[in-house]
C-alpha cells in the first residue's frame, strides 16, 4: 500500500524559508513512473498545484505562482521536499504531497491522475 | 492562468442526483494527447486530503461507488452523483493537464449540500 506523509513546521516566521518533507513508502521515487508533487490549499480556498519532479530529477513549477518553491529529491530516503523561501502571511496554507502518474506511460491506468496523497500539513506564517 | 471554472455550490435531497460542471478551454478540458483525456475529479471532506473519484473523464477507481459518474462535452467536464446520501456531502474539484503551456489545473472546487 502506497503512502505519503508530509512533515514541517507548523509555524514558520515571515522573510524565512519553508521547508517540508514527504517521506514515500510502498513505492519508490526512483520508479520512473510518477511526478512527485506538491499542491496547496490556502485557508478556504480552492487546490493549487505548485510543482513536482521526476526520479530524473527534472522540476516543473506552476508558471502562475512565484519562482520562490524549489522541489528536491532525496531518492537515499525514499522523499523529496519543497522550499519556499522569504515567506509571507500569503503562504499559509495547507501543503500536500502527492504522486501523479506520468502520461508517457500508457500502461498506467491511472496516469495523469493524482492518485495517492498525504494527509495534508498546515503551515502557519506568523511572527 | 485562472482556474476551471465550476459552480461554487450544489445541492441535492438524498436519493436525489445532481451534476457538477468543469468548464476549461480546448488546451484543457477539451483536450487529448494519444487519444486520452485527462480530466479527473476528487472528493474533499472537512479537514481531509482530497480523494480520487474518476480518471480519464469516466473512470472509477477501485472502491469508488458507482454513484458517481463522469462524463465530458465539448471544453466541459461533468460528474453527476446519483441516489445522493449524506456522506456525499463534500467539495468536488476537477482536475485537467493543460497543454498549451505543461500545466496542472484544478477547477475552483464546488460545495455539494445534502438537504
Amino acid at each position: 500500500q502506497v503512502q505519503l506523509q508530509e512533515s514541517g513546521p507548523g509555524l514558520v516566521r515571515p522573510s524565512q524559508t519553508l521547508s517540508l518533507t514527504c517521506t514515500v513508502s510502498g513505492d519508490s521515487v526512483n520508479s520512473g513512473r510518477y511526478y512527485w508533487s506538491w499542491i496547496r490549499q490556502h485557508p478556504g480556498q480552492g487546490l493549487e498545484w505548485i510543482g513536482y519532479i521526476f526520479y530524473s530529477g527534472n522540476t516543473y513549477y506552476n508558471p502562475s505562482l512565484t519562482s520562490r518553491f524549489t522541489i528536491s529529491l532525496d531518492t537515499s530516503r525514499n522523499q523529496f521536499s519543497l522550499h519556499l523561501n522569504s515567506v509571507t502571511a500569503a503562504d499559509t496554507a495547507v501543503y500536500y504531497c502527492a504522486r501523479i502518474g506520468a502520461r508517457a506511460d500508457q500502461s498506467l491506468a491511472l496516469r495523469g491522475t493524482f492518485d495517492i496523497w498525504g494527509q495534508g500539513t498546515k503551515v502557519t506564517v506568523s511572527s | 492562468q485562472s482556474a476551471l471554472t465550476q459552480p461554487a455550490s450544489v445541492s441535492g435531497s438524498p436519493g436525489q442526483s445532481i451534476t457538477i460542471s468543469c468548464t476549461g478551454t480546448s488546451s484543457d478540458v477539451g483536450s487529448y494527447l494519444g487519444g486520452y483525456s485527462y480530466v479527473s475529479w476528487y472528493q474533499q471532506h472537512p479537514g481531509k486530503a482530497p480523494k480520487l473519484i474518476i480518471f480519464g473523464v469516466s473512470n472509477r477507481p477501485s472502491g469508488v461507488s458507482d454513484r458517481f459518474s463522469g462524463s465530458k462535452s465539448g471544453n466541459t467536464a461533468f460528474l453527476t452523483i446519483s441516489g445522493l446520501q449524506t456522506e456525499d456531502e463534500a467539495d468536488y474539484y476537477c482536475f485537467s493537464y493543460r497543454s498549451s503551456s505543461t500545466f496542472e489545473i484544478f477547477g475552483g472546487g464546488t460545495k455539494l449540500t445534502v438537504l
